[in-house]
């Protein structure tokens, strides 16, 4: 069984459209992380969300953290066709960034 | 801004050969990770390394991998014999010192294994 997953495989939305991708876990955490994995490239961290905070923003960005549902969401406003890739959220079990990634939501975002 | 590079992109072998990726990590990163991902699959953790060590393993570090960084060099990931299964795309990640540097990716090497 997966240790983290996100909820939904794929995702599409409109340009300027707000959309949430989310993601459940099973172990206990540290902290959670979201990373965006674009088409030929290795993933890149977006957030990363320690187990006794309930939000953080980057910039579009905003990520929640409920660690009584083990689940977490990542929003992002105003999508931009350049926001069209694959996100995971993975887990770390004590921030040694052994990280246990989820399958991934693919959003296109449409012009 | 520093890159992680991995050479090279792709590398084709037959099966029971040898192959060694290498990674080129940020200069000034002390920590370093590969990671697996097979088409269509979730990226899943290998091994990291610090300090000329491994520090731990997945159970599928199998005992035909290994990882060494010798004098400062390349970070790699040797495979010897390679299986049909080890075909994959793998990524090496390097980050620095402290829990708040996140790590940088590279782009990956593709493995195919015929």
């Amino acid at each position: 069984s997966q240790l983290a997953e996100e909820n939904l495989w794929a995702l599409s939305v409109h340009e300027g459209e707000s959309v949430t991708v989310n993601c459940s876990y099973k172990t206990s955490i540290t902290a959670l992380q979201w990373y965006r994995q674009k088409s030929g490239e290795g993933p890149a961290q977006l957030i990363l969300i320690r187990s006794n905070e309930r939000e953080k923003r980057n910039g579009r960005l905003r990520a929640t953290l409920d660690t009584s549902s083990q689940s977490s969401s990542l929003s992002i406003t105003a999508t931009r066709c350049e926001d069209t890739a694959v996100y995971f959220c993975a887990t770390d079990p004590y921030m040694g960034y052994k990280l246990t990634f989820g399958t991934g939501t693919s959003l296109l975002v449409d012009p | 801004g520093p890159k992680v590079l991995q050479i090279p992109s792709h590398q084709i072998i037959d099966m029971g050969q040898m192959v060694t990726l290498n990674c080129d990590p940020v200069s000034n990163h002390l920590y370093f990770y590969w990671y697996k991902q097979i088409l269509g699959q979730q990226m899943e953790f290998l091994v990291n390394f610090y300090n000329g060590k491994v520090m731990e393993k997945s159970k599928l570090f199998k005992d035909q991998f290994s990882v060494e960084r010798p004098d400062g060099s390349y970070f790699t990931l040797k495979i010897q014999p390679t299986a049909l299964e080890d075909s994959a795309v793998y990524f090496c990640a390097s980050r620095g010192q402290g829990n708040n540097q996140a790590p940088l990716f590279g782009e990956g090497t593709r493995l195919s294994v015929l």
